[in-house]
């Protein structure tokens, strides 16, 4: 059974770069046909999908963040990871990685880790 | 894109049914058949109750269904349990492809 779990800072200044890792467990990343995904939540707010990428690199952004956002991968490692740069408070949220199946569904989910933006 | 419209929320007695609705435009939800809900528990993450409009993962209850008339899709509730209070959200592919989705605001559902 897949499982994810996000690491990473919990607090980052403005203006940095936001990092964080999603341990995948439980299966191979390089199995084809999913998605590694990162979607994000705002304080008490809706979903927001930030993108995603494929094991072989490919990535596919929300067109609203692609200038800051980058997602990659580490097969050697079964992780993928998010940048997203030149943050703000309104990036503040609360981040989960999460797996898109073939069949057009995000599942597992991790956990998801607060990052809160803030001097 | 602009998220998917959900009502803000709904509440139902105990064995009664609900319905929530989730509206997109054209290229959201009318376009695709791959609407998704999620329910969140607080402070937990989502989890997929519904996927392809009307498919029910193995695990989830059959009280859960889903249906799609235009570009509405919407998730109903029968015999509505205590456990079943949580936010829903609808989710859909976007801008005419499947790289890209989108995400309803959000409903949550009160247990009265």
């Amino acid at each position: 059974q897949v499982q994810l779990q996000e690491s990473g800072p919990g607090l980052v200044k403005p203006s940095q770069t936001l990092s964080l890792t999603c341990n995948v467990s439980g299966g191979s990343l390089r199995s084809g046909g999913y998605y590694w995904t990162w979607i994000r939540q705002h304080p008490g707010k809706g979903l927001e999908w930030l993108g995603y990428i494929y094991y072989t690199g490919n990535t596919y952004y929300n067109p609203s963040l692609k200038s800051r956002v980058t997602i990659s991968v580490d097969t050697s490692k079964n992780q993928f990871s998010l940048r997203l740069s030149s943050v703000t408070a309104a990036d503040t949220a609360v981040y989960y990685c999460a797996r898109r199946l073939v069949n057009n569904l995000f599942d597992p989910w991790g956990q998801g880790t607060l990052v809160t933006v803030s001097s | 894109q602009s998220a998917l419209t959900q009502p803000a929320s709904v509440s139902g007695s105990p064995g009664q049914s609900i319905t929530i609705s989730c509206s997109g435009i054209n290229s959201d939800v009318g376009s695709y058949n791959f609407v998704s809900w999620y329910q969140q528990h607080p402070g937990k993450a989502p989890k997929v109750v519904i996927y392809e409009v009307s498919k029910r993962p193995s695990g989830v209850s059959n009280r859960f269904s889903g249906s799609m008339s235009g570009n509405t899709a919407s998730l109903t509730i029968s015999g509505l349990q205590a456990e079943d209070e949580a936010e829903y959200f609808c989710c859909s592919n976007a801008g005419g492809s499947t790289t890209y989705w989108v995400f309803g605001g959000g409903t949550k559902l009160t247990v009265l």
